[in-house]
């Protein structure tokens, strides 16, 4: 199975202030047809995930612009340009390269 | 606009099955897959496994084979998972996703978006 690591498992940010974080695939993730299945996800407390980027880079409709994924072949980034009180939760990356489908383990977001 | 809504908690013995179901609108249901993740308490997400609505195809996480079975019921647009054999470490909250259903009609942008509001399954003697 594709390992993904995620770092760092926690993370404190003042608001307004920028965040990043780091995915990592134990092996590429670009499919046989060039296409990279890397996405992200917010899980706010008490909700279910919510996909914010899919294909490393593309954001999904709603997602503020603060929030931008890439990289490519095993390394990928999501960033937050300015982190706002409503961006509290766990973040996932998640492969769809490759079956089983497999997640990070989540890196907790919360304001300092 | 696409919406998954799932079926209600539930509390069961060591050793009995659930069956989760997984009820889609406002999308083709029949061109897509659902994929089925848990989460158990304060931990993170975990695929479980993946069925394609359109030819039917299944994969399942190598943790669950034998154990669980997902299955669709096109004329109603639900989708369902059975977990069998239930421990109490199987007590969790499980979601139902859209995913690929390998029709041609579907595309990367309808992978796991949406997600069911999830159910929890509580595993307690």
């Amino acid at each position: 199975d594709v390992v993904m690591t995620q770092s760092p498992l926690s993370l404190p940010v003042t608001l307004g202030q920028p965040a990043s974080i780091s995915c990592r695939s134990s092996q590429s993730l670009v499919y046989h047809d060039g296409n990279t299945f890397l996405m992200w996800f917010q899980q706010r407390p008490g909700q279910s995930p919510r996909r914010l980027i899919y294909k490393v880079s593309n954001r999904d409709s709603g997602v503020p612009d603060r929030f931008s994924g890439s990289g490519s072949g095993t390394d990928f980034t999501l960033k937050i340009s300015r982190v706002e009180a409503e961006d509290v939760g766990v973040y996932y990356c998640m492969q769809g390269t490759y079956w089983p489908r497999t997640f990070g383990q989540g890196t907790k977001l919360e304001i300092k | 606009q696409a919406q998954l809504v799932q079926s209600g908690d539930e509390v069961k013995k060591p050793g009995a099955s659930v069956k989760v179901s997984c009820k889609a609108s406002g999308y083709t249901f029949s061109s897509h897959g659902i994929s089925w993740v848990r989460q158990a308490p304060g931990q993170g997400l975990e695929w479980m496994g993946w069925i394609s609505v359109y030819n039917g195809n299944t994969n399942y996480a190598q943790k669950f084979q034998g154990r669980v079975t997902v299955t669709t019921h096109t004329p109603t647009n639900t989708a369902y998972m059975e977990l069998r054999s239930l421990r109490s470490d199987d007590t969790a909250i499980y979601y139902c996703a859209r995913d690929r259903g390998d029709s041609g009609y579907d595309t990367e942008r309808d992978w796991f978006d949406p997600w069911g509001q999830g159910t929890l399954v509580t595993v307690s003697s």
